[in-house]
């Protein structure tokens, strides 16, 4: 099964202080996904890249970058961090695009006092 | 609107017992997954279907792309079985694996 480890696990961070989440996948998947996850809410895709270097805008991407340095590492940046971007975050990665199962991370919650 | 609308949001559950969530589809999709959030926050892997049904211990699982509809059945529930369980579509053409989630049904299962 694919192991996809995130770090950290919990952060608090001020109002626009800078956090890096990171993502690490060990089973030579492509693609790598950011989601977020809020009470009432699916998850929701922020980025998503296919491949080292590669970088795919997801649904809800506005206060966020990422930037995936390897086939294994794939990276969340908040910037400027806001109260609004209060959250459970996961990581998840694939196989191949399309067709093919999804495997996430333990999530990190993020707390913007 | 929201191509994914699971049912029911909460669901209480004695011991024992069991029920089933639905989540239907706007859109013909391609390939479905199930997840459970436990207490610690992990989203655990159920199930993947691209069709047909699968079934794992007492945890069922039913897609139907045509009809565009997946159902998670769960019999027999246990104290552990209580947490939040997701839906999740992959579209056809979409890009990747990009997963479209439903909101979620908050089971509580009671002794």
């Amino acid at each position: 099964e694919a192991a996809v480890t995130q770090s950290p696990r919990n952060k608090v961070t001020v109002t626009g202080g800078n956090v890096t989440l990171s993502c690490r996948q060990t089973n030579s998947h492509n693609y790598m996904y950011w989601y977020r996850q809020d009470t009432g809410h699916g998850l929701r895709l922020i980025h998503y890249s296919y491949g080292a270097g590669n970088l795919q805008i997801g649904d809800v991407p506005d206060g966020y970058k990422a930037t995936r340095t390897t086939q294994e590492d794939f990276f969340l940046l908040l910037e400027l961090a806001s109260p609004s971007q209060t959250s459970l975050y996961f990581c998840a990665s694939s196989d191949a695009g399309g067709g093919t199962e999804v495997f996430f991370g333990k999530g990190t919650r993020l707390t913007v006092v | 609107g929201d191509q994914v609308e699971q049912s029911p949001s909460a669901l209480s559950l004695h011991e024992g017992t069991g029920s089933a969530l639905r989540c239907n589809f706007t859109t013909t999709m391609r390939a479905v997954q199930w997840f459970r959030k436990n207490s610690r926050g992990s989203l655990i892997n159920l199930f993947y279907l691209a069709s047909g049904t699968k079934e794992n211990g007492r945890l069922k699982s039913a897609f139907d792309s045509k009809e565009r509809y997946s159902t998670l059945h769960i019999r027999d529930a246990q104290l552990e079985d209580s947490g939040t369980y997701f839906c999740a579509a992959e579209a056809y053409g979409s890009s990747g694996n990009k997963l479209i989630f439903g909101i979620g049904t908050l089971l509580s299962v009671k002794p």
